[in-house]
């Protein structure tokens, strides 16, 4: 099965510095989908960001971006001038085109973000 | 309009009793799932259902079974709670299964005492 590694566990930064949350991931299938979720303090799962496999174009949306990189099998997720209100858990995940009912997530980064 | 709703959001009971989680979406969505989340945050799947169907069910414990009477509901019924059911339960729904991009409910944060 997948398997979606975030190695940072927890992360603190001060208002304003840049961070950058890592994803790794483990799939055999080549055709994949990848996927950024964010949990603030209040508990809802709110959807960030979608990337299929044969897209690896970078993305950027206001202060978040993401990047995509097959060869390092990573999707790691910056957020530039960060706020306190970027404080939250993030989720990296996965499903593969083959058993796409399946959504793997990772274990979370909990972000901390002090003013 | 929610697009995902579940009930109750919370939930104490003791241990031995039996409880249902209501899951409706109104999204249209062909996929529904639960997953669990402990007190480390760590997210698992538990079911999926596609189009009613079970498709994934990981490995839990046969106290926990869930229903779909239609696309729109995906209810999940747990018997003989036991301690180490604690946790918060997430209802969520994609348009096209892992393909696309999951809408989660608010949450059923379950306690057993």
């Amino acid at each position: 099965a997948q398997k979606v590694t975030q190695a940072q566990t927890e992360i603190s930064v001060v208002e304003k510095e840049d961070v950058t949350l890592d994803c790794v991931y483990e799939t055999r299938d080549t055709t994949y989908y990848l996927f950024w979720y964010k949990q603030p303090p209040s508990g809802e799962l709110v959807f960030l960001i979608r990337r299929n496999s044969f897209d690896e174009q970078n993305e950027i949306s206001g202060r978040y971006s993401w990047n995509f990189q097959k060869s390092t099998s990573s999707f790691n997720f910056t957020i530039t001038a960060s706020q306190v209100v970027d404080s939250a858990v993030y989720f990296c995940a996965l499903s593969e085109a083959y058993n796409n009912n399946d959504m793997r997530f990772g274990a979370g980064t909990r972000l901390t973000v002090k003013p | 309009d929610t697009a995902v709703s579940q009930t109750p959001k919370y939930l104490v009971t003791q241990m031995g009793n039996d409880k249902s989680i209501k899951c409706e979406q109104n999204l249209g969505h062909d996929t529904m799932y639960w997953y669990k989340q402990d007190s480390k945050k760590f997210l698992k799947i538990m079911f999926s259902y596609n189009n009613k169907e079970l498709i994934i069910n990981e490995t839990v414990p046969n106290r926990f079974s869930p229903k779909s009477p239609d696309k729109a509901h995906l209810n999940l019924h747990i018997n003989s709670l036991e301690l180490g059911d604690s946790a918060v339960y997430f209802c969520a729904s994609s348009q096209e299964g892992g393909y696309t991009e999951a809408f989660f409910g608010q949450g059923t944060r379950l306690t057993v005492v």
